[in-house]
């Protein structure tokens, strides 16, 4: 019963480069949620995604970030040209339908030098 | 869109005191959620609250829903130092989805 997946749990980048968050989840769940999180801050929403659609994309930044939740595979969260600022923790979560509970990820570290 | 604040964004408690969190939508939601993060761990879900009014307890913690369903509470008697963490809110409304409060971080004093 593996709970949400996310890889790599730390992730280290130079300014310029791409960086690839992953997140599987809950076995049974089509909903996705992506979040980030500076340290002593709160949970920012960034993107909703359902089974090949993207629901709701209205917290990530219109550049640079994008995000899909292919057919077969994980979400992923990917990153272009990163600068520093885009260090922080980025958290996944799966639900089985919208307003139900949300099941967490232990997220990626991600540092930008 | 809808607004989730929550109050306050810290509070330091000796432990063995009693800690309370207060969750405000601008909206009427369908439902309102909690959820704990320890430091240096993820969000993990505590409950879920769908009535008007309701009530839950989890041994030393009590969630209530608001009668107008705008507001929400966490209660926790008698902290120990394992209830150290942020506590998250977090509004079901409609088309919007869950949205988050920024937290309250639990700080324990021995």
């Amino acid at each position: 019963n593996a709970g949400v997946m996310q890889n790599p749990r730390h992730l280290v980048r130079r300014r310029g480069q791409e960086a690839r968050l992953r997140c599987s989840p809950m076995k049974g769940h089509s909903h996705v949620y992506w979040y980030r999180q500076l340290p002593e801050e709160g949970l920012k929403f960034m993107v909703y995604l359902q089974k090949e659609n993207i629901i709701d994309e209205s917290g990530m930044p219109k550049e640079r970030f994008s995000a899909e939740f292919p057919k077969e595979g994980p979400s992923i969260l990917r990153i272009q040209q990163v600068v520093r600022g885009d260090s922080a923790a980025y958290f996944c979560a799966s639900s089985a339908t919208r307003n139900y509970e949300q099941y967490f990820g232990p997220g990626t570290r991600l540092t930008v030098t | 869109g809808q607004q989730v604040m929550q109050i306050p964004q810290y509070q330091h408690v000796q432990e063995g005191e009693d800690f309370t969190t207060y969750c405000n939508s601008s909206t009427t939601l369908s439902n309102i959620q909690w959820y704990k993060q320890r430091p240096g761990g993820h969000p993990v879900f505590l409950i879920q609250l769908v009535k008007s009014g309701e009530v839950k307890k989890q041994k030393r913690l009590t969630f209530q829903f608001g009668e107008a369903k705008k507001n929400s509470s966490l209660h926790i008697t008698a902290t120990q130092t394992t209830d150290v963490g942020t506590y998250f809110c977090a509004g079901g409304g409609g088309a919007d989805g869950l949205t988050f409060g920024k937290g309250t971080h639990l700080i324990i004093q021995p």
